[in-house]
């Protein structure tokens, strides 16, 4: 079926290098995909979203990439600091607003 | 606060006692969500509102999960009868409609005995 998901679920980063999540979806149709950020005991916090009428997007020490040809997305970390650790999960627009999230993927960062 | 707010923030109930959560959405959002998560897993959608209206309950596991918001406000979800499967964190967001980020609040984290 539909599904959103992703390549690895852990990435140990040292801190400072850039850090890269991957991600993979299955809809071609979908048009709207976003980045959120999940602390343990929280609830997913928004990084950044991009349309597919774009292929790169920029935010604050983030970037995400889209690749429509082959259906993958990627959020990149430049300069991973200690409080980037987090479990990260993509997330892609269906219709009527509704939104599926992958699975997610744990970043580690090595001091 | 600004941010949607849940409660309680933790629930601990016995099989077959039913339980109701509590989301109070961002001032003027108009559409609301409801997610489980397992712990290691991804949100699940469970179900949707635009106000009022309960546009999509495609996400709910059996009958014995009923979501409303009466006023297009604050929203409840209802679970009776409850099971040891049904444990897991409920997650409240809101947004303002049509395709943009979802806010969520931080879940109540609900353990059935």
């Amino acid at each position: 079926g539909e599904s959103v998901g992703l390549h690895l679920p852990t990435l140990s980063v040292q801190e400072g290098d850039n850090s890269i999540i991957n991600c993979a979806y299955s809809n071609s149709a979908s048009d709207y995909f976003i980045w959120y950020k999940q602390e343990s005991g929280k609830g997913p916090q928004f990084i950044i979203d991009i349309r597919s009428n774009m292929d790169k997007r920029q935010g604050q020490r983030v970037t995400v990439l889209l690749n429509k040809t082959v259906k993958h997305l990627s959020l990149q970390i430049a300069a991973t600091q200690p409080g980037d650790s987090a479990v990260y999960f993509c997330a892609e627009n269906m219709s009527d607003d509704k939104i599926i999230f992958g699975k997610g993927t744990r970043l580690h960062i090595l001091p | 606060g600004a941010g949607v707010s849940q409660s309680p923030r933790y629930k601990v109930a016995k099989r077959g006692q039913d339980v109701a959560l509590r989301c109070d959405p961002i001032s003027g959002h108009v559409s609301l969500f409801w997610y489980q998560q397992a712990l290691g897993q991804g949100p699940e959608f469970l179900t949707y509102f635009q106000n009022e209206a309960q546009l999509d309950k495609s996400g709910l596991p059996s009958d014995r999960f009923f979501a409303e918001r009466p006023e297009g406000s604050v929203s409840t979800l209802k679970i009776q009868r409850t099971q040891q499967e049904d444990s897991a964190v409920y997650l409240c967001a809101s947004s303002l409609g049509g395709p943009g980020p979802q806010h969520f609040g931080d879940g109540t984290r609900l353990s059935i005995l």
